[in-house]
């Protein structure tokens, strides 16, 4: 079976600073990872992948994610957070070795203030 | 990168109807589509997989009576939501898989279902 935890329902960030977004994941073999942005209403936009090689991955708008295989982590991070960031991000998971499924965590919600 | 359609994006019904989502996939192929639900606040939830010409496979507590699904093409599949009831209000959003980027899912917009 695999799972995904991302452990805050909520992270506020001033708009200017550096923000974390937290996911941990659980899977048998080897671990295909993604990020999600979900604004209200709509579906979920594609955000950065890690499937293999360098574990820092660099994604779209800015952010970027680290795989930390030993931590089995793989957090989302922007060096300067902008108000329009602020919406709903989900981590997801697929075991490579185990068919389709993408799981999703419970997502986090980013609030950016200016 | 792929465009996937939802329609309708929003939908009131009366309860006891039937309401069909269509969910297309514009720009390659998909041999694989999902149909999630997700409740308010709520993070998504797998009801379903279709593979092209072939049943879905229902996650486990899903109707799949109540919850008909079709994927009779490879840029279409349909969700049937059966004789709805107030519960059954959620947002849906369909997801497509193909071989040509088999690491990536893309995502629809989302159909807001409201049964009255």
């Amino acid at each position: 079976a695999q799972s995904v935890a991302q452990p805050e329902d909520q992270v506020n960030v001033a708009e200017g600073n550096p923000l974390t977004v937290k996911c941990t994941y659980s899977v048998s073999g080897n671990p295909y990872l993604f990020w999600y942005v979900q604004y209200p209403n709509r579906g979920l936009q594609f955000l950065l992948k890690y499937i293999t090689g360098d574990n820092l991955v660099k994604g779209s708008y800015g952010f970027e994610a680290e795989f930390n295989k030993s931590q089995t982590s793989f957090h989302l991070k922007k060096p300067s957070a902008l108000v329009s960031d602020s919406a709903l991000y989900f981590c997801a998971v697929r075991d490579r070795d185990a068919g389709n499924m993408l799981t999703f965590g419970g997502g986090t919600r980013l609030m950016v203030k200016p | 990168g792929a465009v996937v359609s939802q329609h309708p994006s929003w939908v009131i019904c009366k309860s006891g109807t039937s309401v069909k989502i269509e969910c297309r996939s514009l720009d390659f192929q998909a041999t694989t589509m999902f149909w999630y639900r997700q409740f308010p606040k709520q993070s998504l939830m797998l009801m379903a997989t279709s593979n092209e010409g072939s049943k879905a496979t229902y996650e486990q507590g899903v109707e799949k009576d109540k919850f008909l699904i079709n994927h009779a093409s490879l840029t279409l599949s349909t969700l049937t939501v059966t004789s709805a009831h107030p519960e059954d209000s959620s947002f849906y959003i369909c997801s497509v898989y193909g071989i040509q980027r088999s690491y990536e899912q893309y995502f629809g917009p989302g159909t807001r279902l409201t049964v009255t």
